[in-house]
């Protein structure tokens, strides 16, 4: 079955630390991985997807085919990261997405 | 160019009331979908429609919930004799086209059943 795991409901970091939110999946095929984020009373918006390996708001995102996993990284951490974060997967041509549980993230000062 | 609208944001319903969600894409994309997130749960695919057409219903629960995309006017969701467990945020995305698209995000209707 296909599924998107996030392990961590809640990851608290100090401002200027490496943060890393983690995204484990499930998938026979060939994924393609996305991560979203919602920041406060702001709706759901794609961060990064592994296809184009931008690098956004200085967050990267590298898809690991033989650990199935596609974490998140930040080398330094800004208070204006603070949001949810979701892990998706487009399953190819179905279109739909699935989603992990997210993880909040909390930057303190 | 307004992004996704939902609406109505809030709904409260009594058991057994009839619910009724609508979603307006971006203009120029014809590809909705709908998700439900439960409290404390990640999206949940619903249904992926193109105009007068369901693509995909994998998601969608066998019985009371239906939806339409059509050919004029917003994308509904329609949910019949709501229960206290479909309270839940509902959300829709609209795409341009291609599934590889990026999928755009509306805020959500947040239905509450009492």
């Amino acid at each position: 079955a296909q599924r998107v795991t996030q392990p961590e409901k809640l990851l608290s970091v100090f401002k200027g630390a490496p943060v890393e939110l983690k995204c484990n999946y499930s998938y026979s095929g060939s994924p393609e991985l996305f991560w979203y984020v919602q920041y406060s009373r702001q709706r759901l918006q794609l961060l990064l997807r592994h296809i184009s390996r931008e690098s956004i708001k200085g967050f990267t995102a590298d898809l690991n085919k033989g650990e199935t996993s596609f974490h998140l990284k930040k080398p330094f951490a800004q208070e204006e990261d603070s949001a949810m974060y979701y892990c998706a997967l487009s399953r190819g041509s179905q279109g739909n997405l699935i989603f992990g549980k997210g993880t909040k993230l909390s930057v303190k000062p | 160019n307004a992004g996704v609208m939902q609406n109505p944001r809030h709904l409260v319903r009594r058991r057994g009331q009839e619910a009724r969600l609508r979603c307006s894409p971006m203009k120029g994309h014809s590809h909705v979908y709908w998700y439900r997130q439960l409290p404390e749960e990640g999206l949940k695919f619903m249904v992926y429609l193109q105009k007068e057409n369901i693509i995909d219903e994998s998601g969608m629960p066998k019985e009371r919930f239906s939806a339409e995309f059509p050919k004029e006017g917003p994308s509904i969701l329609r949910i019949q004799q709501v229960v206290r467990g479909d309270s839940a945020a509902y959300f829709c995305a609209s795409s341009p086209g291609r599934s590889m698209d990026e999928q755009y995000f509306g805020p959500g209707t947040r239905l509450t059943v009492t």
